[in-house]
């Protein structure tokens, strides 16, 4: 079946480092893939999508590309702020969300 | 627009016992997914309600049923109660699920703790 593997964390990085969060999926056809946040005592926010090959989603400074080519879709931010602290969750759409098992981010001022 | 909804927010249960959790979905939405999250662990779809019928259901025992009314609100029910089912249940609305880029918002989660 359809499936996300997502760097495992914790990772802990100091204000203005650059982050990753590597994420890679595998699934039958072409799902949309997700990246949500979960900041702490929170829901699940929507922090970005892609729904198609060579797509790059965008919001709050973050980045992901749709590459099917290495079926991945690799979280990126140039410069976090302590405010990012929270649970990363990579995900892939066919009807249904199925996540990855989270990357917890903690920013340093 | 109030958003999801769950109700109530923290519950304590004990083993073989019974309980309901509830979801109001955003405004204009018509579909709810249910999720089950354990501590450190990403979310597992549970099952999907559009138009008051199951369409989907992920791998989880008949133990887990739900309900939808027709003002889309849902139910979930979960009988005979384990200390596995401790978990965060999350609850999702989104439009008719014929889209695979459909947007789904989640609520703020009802933490079940089985004693």
């Amino acid at each position: 079946g359809n499936s996300v593997t997502q760097m495992e964390g914790p990772v802990t990085l100091s204000e203005e480092a650059f982050l990753t969060i590597n994420c890679t999926y595998t699934a039958t056809g072409y799902p949309s893939l997700f990246w949500y946040v979960q900041y702490p005592g929170e829901g699940l926010q929507l922090l970005l999508k892609a729904t198609k090959a060579d797509d790059k989603g965008s919001n709050k400074g973050f980045e992901a590309t749709y590459r099917k080519e290495t079926t991945s879709f690799h979280l990126e931010k140039g410069s976090v702020q302590v405010s990012d602290s929270a649970v990363y969750f990579c995900a892939l759409n066919d009807y249904k969300l199925s996540f990855g098992a989270g990357t917890t981010v903690t920013v340093r001022a | 627009d109030a958003g999801v909804t769950q109700s109530p927010t923290h519950l304590i249960k004990t083993r073989g016992q019974q309980v309901t959790l509830r979801c109001s979905p955003k405004s204009g939405h018509d579909t709810v997914s249910w999720y089950q999250q354990a501590l450190g662990q990403g979310p597992q779809f549970i099952f999907q309600y559009y138009e008051e019928e199951e369409r989907q259901r992920g791998n989880f025992p008949d133990r887990f049923s739900g309900h939808q009314f027709p003002n889309y609100s849902s139910e979930l029910n979960v009988n005979a109660l384990l200390l596995g089912d401790s978990a965060l249940y999350l609850c999702a609305s989104s439009l008719a699920p014929t889209e695979m880029n459909t947007e789904a918002f989640f609520g703020q989660g009802t933490r079940l703790t089985v004693v």
